[in-house]
């Protein structure tokens, strides 16, 4: 198995602009989580979903930061309009068995918005 | 709500020493426990889990033990080398099935 992939690797926009971040998980995890990693914050849980449908998205700093999961091999984050303190690595993980069994991230999303 | 509490980083190492990384946290439930490692510009993976108290997780030399009475899954290993020099962090899955992580602790492991 290729393991949860994320792309882009990595993102340079500029203030204001769209971006959106793709995840494919592992065939067979029904559950897939989004978060992202900066120095001040640590990891943060920004939503899940179960089954393709959205559980839990309190985690989503405002308005502007949308995500989607149209069939259980996809998911995107997308932020518009983006702004600098969004720079962060954002990490897509899957996992089977409601998580008991651990998570698989992905290599991540480095964004700069500058 | 849920929550893990880890020792502060970084800790600095010579190559071979014991290595110990604190970790405790506080769930209402029964909660599985992991470590993740996060090497430099990678992200994380899965190192060990354990599911109920008493099991003990272990992955390449290292070691954890769900303690229910002290609430803690300290993560050890008897002789740290160079390539371990990463940062580590401890998680719990909460009655939702999310995991929740500590705040990580950076290893630095000297030659």
């Amino acid at each position: 198995d290729a393991g949860v992939i994320q792309s882009p690797r990595h993102e340079v926009t500029e203030m204001g602009q769209e971006v959106t971040l793709r995840c494919k998980p592992i065939s067979g995890h029904n559950s897939l989580f989004w978060y992202r990693q900066t120095m001040m914050r640590g990891l943060e849980l920004l939503i899940y979903f179960n089954n393709n449908v959205p559980i839990d998205d309190s985690g989503m700093p405002e308005d502007r930061f949308s995500a989607k999961m149209p069939n259980a091999s996809f998911s995107t984050l997308k932020i518009q309009p983006s702004e600098p303190r969004d720079s962060a690595v954002y990490f897509c993980a899957s996992s089977s068995r409601f998580g008991n069994y651990g998570y698989t991230f992905g290599s991540g999303t480095r964004l700069t918005v500058v | 709500g849920d929550s893990v509490t880890q020792m502060e980083g970084p800790v600095t190492l010579s190559e071979e020493a014991f290595l110990t990384i604190n970790c405790t946290y506080t769930a209402t439930g029964y909660p599985s426990l992991f470590w993740y490692v996060q090497y430099p510009g990678e992200g994380l993976q899965l190192l060990l889990k354990a599911t109920k108290a008493d099991d003990k997780g272990s992955n390449k030399g290292f070691e954890a033990t769900y303690r229910k009475e002290t609430t803690s899954f300290h993560l050890e290993k008897g002789s740290v080398q160079v390539s371990d020099s990463a940062v580590y962090f401890c998680a719990l899955t909460d009655s939702s099935y999310k995991l929740i992580f500590g705040s990580g602790t950076r290893l630095l492991v000297r030659p």
